[in-house]
Order: C-alpha cells, then structure tokens, then sequence
C-alpha cells in the first residue's frame, strides 16, 4: 500500500505487481515533463518523458499519463521487479525557463 | 554509466577549506547545471550555464563560486562552508539551453559528488 513517511511518500509492492507512481505539477505554463528514477547513492536517471500535446506516452514496461486539466502526472510500472526499487521524482520544465524543477519523489518498494 | 563525470565522488572539508568539484560531459551538450540535494529530499537547483555564460543562480551564498573554463567542463568552488552545506551535488547538462520558445530538454546527470562539511 501507500503511505507518507515523515520526509518520502512510499509505496510498497509485490514483485510482478503493477505499480502507479503519482506527481502533481505546480505550473500551468510547464510543457515538458521527466520521469526520473534515482537509486540508493547514484543521480537520477532518465525514465520517460512527455509533452504538454499528450496525454500518454509508453516506454518499455513504463507509461506515463498526463492529465493538463488537474496538472496531474502519473507513471506506471508494469510487472514491478526488486530492480524497480529506488526514489522517483517527476520534473517539469517550464517553456523558456532553462531548468526543471522536481517534486518531492515517491520511494518505490518492490519485495520478492 | 553516466556520460557526465564528477569527481571526487566524496569530500569531507573544514569549514576553513578552501575546495572544487568538476563535472565533465563530452556530449557537446551546451548547457550545464548544478544541483543540490539533502537526503530524501528532491534536486533543487543551484546554477545553469549556457555557453559557458551563468545564465541562473538561484540566490545561492558566495561560498559556492561556479565557473564553466569551456563547454566540457563545470566547476563548483568552495569555501568557508558550514555544516548545513553537506548534501549531495549534482551536476547535469542538456542540449538544450531552454531560451526563449524551447524548454530545456532532458537533463543528464552525473553520479554526484557528497560533500561532508564537518
């Protein structure tokens, strides 16, 4: 299930479960959105990306789902595997401004 | 791997030292960044770089003294740190610098450097 820690939301699954991570954005003007995934003393790494023109987009096991109405972000992770443990963070990026700016990040427990 | 290197991937200093971190990416990318994050917390922003010009700061205190020597290379001078300065810094770069009517793309990050500051 899904619970708020002091500092990191976690959600904790069954491997081969399906798991949904989800991000609310801040900016209405923001038109490009970044999964990353970061794990235990690495930086973050790319997941998938999408447009402000979309509303979904897949990847290999990974879809991300974009709703402009409520700035709501979602991503989904099909047949979660412990190597899906770590900290993911959406990011956005508003047009013109040269930076993306990341939401608080969501701890993924995958257990075997 | 990572495509941006940063080293040293630790560092513990005094509060009287006087020490830098480097990132390098051979990407051609022309826009780079630093990044500070504290444990369980998100990447916030530090500084952007846009053909080798400081193109941001996010009002960061001068003991922090970026500086981009060419379009491979970002450095991050520090000095007089306090302990509250221990964190992990990440460097990153883009192809794209983000100006005007395009965002800034995907960001690629290296591994971090942790700094200590005892």
């Amino acid at each position: 299930g899904e619970s708020v820690g002091l500092h990191l939301p976690t959600l904790s699954v069954q491997e081969g479960d399906n798991s949904i991570i989800n991000c609310a954005y801040s900016n209405s003007a923001s038109d490009y959105f970044i999964w990353y995934k970061q794990e235990s003393g690495k930086g973050p790494q790319f997941i998938i990306d999408i447009r402000s023109n979309m509303d979904k987009r897949q990847g290999q096991r990974v879809t991300v789902l974009l709703n402009k109405t409520v700035k709501h972000l979602s991503l989904q992770i099909a047949a979660t595997q412990p190597g899906d443990s770590a900290v993911y963070f959406c990011a956005e990026d508003r047009r013109g401004y040269s930076t993306l700016t990341f939401g608080k990040g969501t701890m993924l427990l995958v257990s075997p | 791997d990572t495509e941006v290197t940063q080293t040293p991937k630790h560092l513990v200093m005094g509060m009287t030292n006087k020490k830098s971190l480097k990132c390098e990416q051979h990407m051609g990318h022309r826009a780079m960044y630093w990044y500070k994050q504290k444990a369980k917390k998100p990447p916030e922003l530090m500084f952007v770089y846009s053909y080798e010009k400081l193109s941001i700061n996010e009002s960061v205190p001068s003991r922090f003294s970026p500086e981009c020597p060419n379009s491979s290379l970002l450095n991050l001078h520090l000095h007089a740190l306090q302990p509250e300065d221990s964190a992990l810094y990440l460097c990153a770069s883009s192809h794209k610098t983000g100006t005007g009517a395009f965002s800034t793309g995907e960001l690629f990050f290296g591994e971090g450097s942790r700094l200590t500051v005892l």
